[in-house]
């Protein structure tokens, strides 16, 4: 059964850092999202995507973030410089008709 | 501010035993979702309502959508051990395209051998 899947599975850096999330969707999904989990949070919406361009994005989805499909297959979430706060498990998922699959997730540890 | 209240946060049961998990909220949902997420995973899907009133079953679990698209409810009958885990539901926002999904805070359940 086609999966989302997500690299790395867990991602250390020192604050002010640059880091990448990747995901990979399942293919012929055409809306993609990013949502994060605080360590005991519920899970929050960050940004949604469609057609190559942003569709919505929350109040955490500051300048620091940003979000590319740069190759017709990886989504990419971006953290330009990154805070303490930021430390959370990232989640991609994508939507078939009314259903949103999610990814295993990458937890971010910001030192 | 969409809000979704789940209720109750915290179940411990013992095998056998039937329970319910309510979802609840003020804001009119386009469809609602229900999520098992394990420690350290992802939310993975369980089943998706649409229409208001509706009621599907997978196994021992039943979900309803409420009559007005704002609440909904997971009863599990017979609960088994492996039933373990934490219980998200999860409304779609339809404030473009395409919807978000706005999750509750989850109920933790625990099934008791």
């Amino acid at each position: 059964e086609p999966e989302v899947t997500q690299t790395p599975s867990h991602q250390v850096t020192q604050m002010g850092q640059e880091v990448i999330l990747r995901c990979v969707p399942i293919s012929n999904h055409l809306y993609f999202y990013w949502y994060r989990q605080i360590l005991g949070q519920k899970v929050e919406f960050l940004v949604s995507f469609y057609n190559n361009e942003i569709s919505e994005k929350s109040e955490i989805f500051d300048d620091q973030f940003s979000v590319e499909r740069p190759d017709g297959s990886n989504f990419t979430l971006k953290i330009r410089s990154t805070k303490l706060e930021d430390s959370a498990m990232y989640f991609c998922a994508t939507r078939d008709y009314n259903e949103q699959f999610f990814g295993p997730g990458t937890r971010l540890t910001v030192l | 501010t969409q809000l979704l209240e789940q209720s109750p946060q915290f179940l411990s049961i013992q095998e056998g035993e039937n329970l319910t998990v309510y979802c609840n909220s003020s804001s009119v949902f386009s469809s609602l979702q229900w999520y098992r997420q394990e420690p350290g995973e992802g939310p993975v899907l369980l089943v998706t309502v649409v229409t208001g009133g509706e009621v599907k079953k997978l196994k021992r679990l039943t979900f309803q959508f409420g009559d007005a698209r704002k609440d909904s409810s997971l009863h599990i009958t017979a609960a088994q051990p492996g039933d373990t885990g934490l219980y998200l539901c999860a409304g779609a926002i339809r404030s473009g395209t395409p919807d978000k999904l706005i999750f509750g805070t989850g109920t933790r359940l625990q099934v008791f051998p």
